[in-house]
Parts: C-alpha cells; structure tokens; sequence
C-alpha cells in the first residue's frame, strides 16, 4: 500500500525548533518530488515546501512566510522527507501534511497524503 | 501570487442531484495547471482532478473538471452521499502554489 506518515509534530514555545518527517512506504520514494502543506484549524490549505527528486536537481522551494526560517531536505535511503522548524511563531500552528508529487515532475498536484502531525505554537 | 477564489462557499444539495463548483484565478493559470481536491472532517486532501480535467486514478466518472485561463469548474454529475465534503482547488501553474480557500458541500 502506499502510504506517507507524518511524524514530529507537538507543543512548542514560540522561538524554539522542530524537525517533521515524513516517511514514504509503498513506492520508490526517490523517484518523487515531495511537499509539505499546513492547515490551521478552520481554515485552508497552505503550501510550505517542496523538495524536487535528484534526478531533477533535489531543488527546494519555500512559502515567502517560512522560506529563511524552514528547510527541507529528503533522505531517499530511508524513504525520509523532513521539515526543519526553526523560530517558531504562534503563526505556523497547524496541521502539518507531506504530500508526494504526481510522477514525472509534469503536474504539482499530489496524490498521496499523509494523515498529518499537529504543530502547536504556544507559550 | 495567484489568488483563488472559489464559489459559493457553502451549497446545499440533494443525493442525486448536480452540483457545479467553481474557481477563479486572479490572473491566467498557465497551461491548465489547476487541481482539485476532496476533503472530509478529520481526513487528509483526495485527489480528484488535475491539468484541469483529468481524473485521478480511481476516481469515479461522475465527477469532470473544466475551463481555462482564469475560470474553471469541477462538477459531480450525480451526488452519492459520499460526496459531501469540502472541495479545494490548487493551482501549480506560477509559484508560489496557491489553494481556494474551499467550497463545502452539505447534504439538504
């Protein structure tokens, strides 16, 4: 079955860091650009980052909101997606969601989810 | 960015009935680059369209996507009560990638 499973999610006091992963099973991981959405409770989806294959560069791109405070990177050999959180505002509370590319790099649209882990910002 | 802008926000219609949603870009969407998706209470996003109007692996043929340029249009041909739910369009066309902020369909 393929499969995304967010992990890495909690509660954390605004300025601190966090690191999400998102584990691909079910496919050849390597061979996909991934991303990573949030959505914070009631409201709509948002774009954070996506991180292309290496095959087409291993690029990465960000939301202007987090773009010089996330990074993400991807561990093909372990099948591993991550988003590194760093001064974390009450803003990016949310549902935090990896999504898998269609192939081929043709269409960013995403036809796998994963369930998601909660970020809570809060002192 | 490219700001969509979906409606109506909400709709009430009846099982069986034909239900026509849709999306409009604040500028063009370069090469049909549209997608949308499918999402119920407590689920993660479902794939539904892409480029557009093409469907999804495993999605039923009840539900087609149209237009181009700035307006475009999902429509569910015939409602299962599955179908109720929150709909979302995506355009992949220009980065940033941007999102509608959703139609919700409720069952009347």
């Amino acid at each position: 079955e393929v499969q995304l499973v967010e992990s890495g999610g909690g509660l954390i006091q605004p300025g601190r860091s966090l690191r999400l992963s998102c584990r691909g099973s079910g496919f050849t991981f390597g061979e996909y650009a991934m991303s990573w959405f949030r959505q914070a409770p009631g409201k709509g989806l948002e774009w954070v980052a996506t991180i292309r294959s290496y095959p087409f560069g291993g690029t990465t791109e960000y939301a202007a909101s987090v773009k010089v405070r996330f990074t993400m990177s991807r561990d093909d050999s372990k099948s591993i997606a991550y988003l590194q959180m760093n001064n974390l505002e009450t803003e990016d509370t949310a549902m935090y969601h990896c999504g898998r590319h269609l192939p081929y790099n043709r269409h960013d649209a995403f036809d796998v989810w994963g369930q998601g882990t909660l970020v809570t910002v809060s002192s | 960015e490219i700001v969509l802008t979906q409606s109506p926000g909400t709709v009430s219609l009846s099982p069986g009935e034909r239900a026509t949603l849709s999306c409009r870009a604040s500028e063009n969407i370069k090469s049909n680059s549209l997608a949308w998706y499918q999402q119920k209470p407590g689920q993660s996003p479902r794939l539904l369209i892409y480029g557009a109007s093409n469907r999804a692996i495993g999605i039923p043929d009840r539900f087609s996507g149209s237009g181009s340029g700035t307006d475009f249009t999902l429509t569910i041909s015939r409602l299962d009560s599955e179908d109720f739910a929150v709909y979302h369009c995506q355009q992949y066309g220009t980065s940033p990638i941007t999102f509608g902020q959703g139609t919700r369909l409720e069952i009347k």
